[in-house]
């Protein structure tokens, strides 16, 4: 297995431009999971699904902010406009539906915003 | 709410001597996970242990070992003989089902180990 597929790696833009961070979570893991890294708030959870349906939104930090899941293989975090105070690691996540069960990330996508 | 706290932000030690990583714990539910994930220099997050709210047994896994006590909502983490591969950033975690069969991974901030020669 692959593991959690996330691109770009690295991500620099300019202020106002639109980002697009994808995920490929594990196949037959029901949940995939949306965090943000940054040094001032360390990991934030955004946004997580099951079963390709968003269950809690609650830490998406603004309406910049929108994350779909049209398939249990892909998912996408789109900031538009960015701003600087975006910039962080953002890392994708996967489980199987048991609580138990553990979160497997991705190796992250940095976001630098200009 | 749930809350994970990890009181040390930094810990250095020179190589080979022992370390506990500190991390406490709050919740309300009677059924939650607790997980530690490393973070090594290169900024992947590796899982590294998980246990259930109704097993405290301590487990020992080659030089880590880690103290689970629910009377002081603690979970422990001891590196025994550290080595400078040791040198992370280490995560506590805690996960609880919330009805409906969501359920969320909530992180400490992390306590930065530095392991020098």
């Amino acid at each position: 297995d692959a593991g959690v597929i996330q691109s770009p790696r690295h991500e620099v833009t300019e202020m106002g431009q639109e980002v697009t961070l994808r995920c490929k979570p594990i196949s037959g893991h029901d949940y995939l999971f949306w965090y943000r890294q940054t040094m001032m708030r360390g990991l934030e959870l955004l946004i997580y699904f099951n079963n390709n349906v968003p269950i809690d939104d609650s830490g998406m930090p603004e309406d910049r902010f929108s994350a779909k899941m049209p398939n249990a293989s892909f998912s996408t975090l789109k900031i538009q406009p960015s701003e600087p105070r975006d910039s962080a690691v953002y890392f994708c996540a996967s489980s199987l539906l048991s609580g138990a069960n553990v979160l497997t990330f991705g190796a992250g996508s940095r976001l630098t915003v200009l | 709410a749930q809350k994970v706290t990890q009181a040390q932000t930094e810990i250095s030690v020179v190589e080979k001597e022992d370390v506990t990583l500190d991390c406490v714990y709050e919740t309300r539910d009677t059924t939650y996970y607790l997980f530690w994930y490393k973070q090594p220099p290169s900024g992947e997050l590796v899982f590294l242990i998980r246990r259930n709210s109704f097993d405290e047994q301590n487990e020992i896994s080659g030089r880590y070992s880690w103290n689970f006590q629910k009377s002081t909502s603690s979970f422990n983490f001891t590196i025994t003989a550290s080595q400078v591969v040791d040198s992370a950033v280490y995560f506590c975690a805690l996960r609880i089902i919330l009805t409906g069969g969501g359920n969320k991974l909530t992180f400490g901030t992390g306590t930065q180990l530095k392991v020098e020669l």
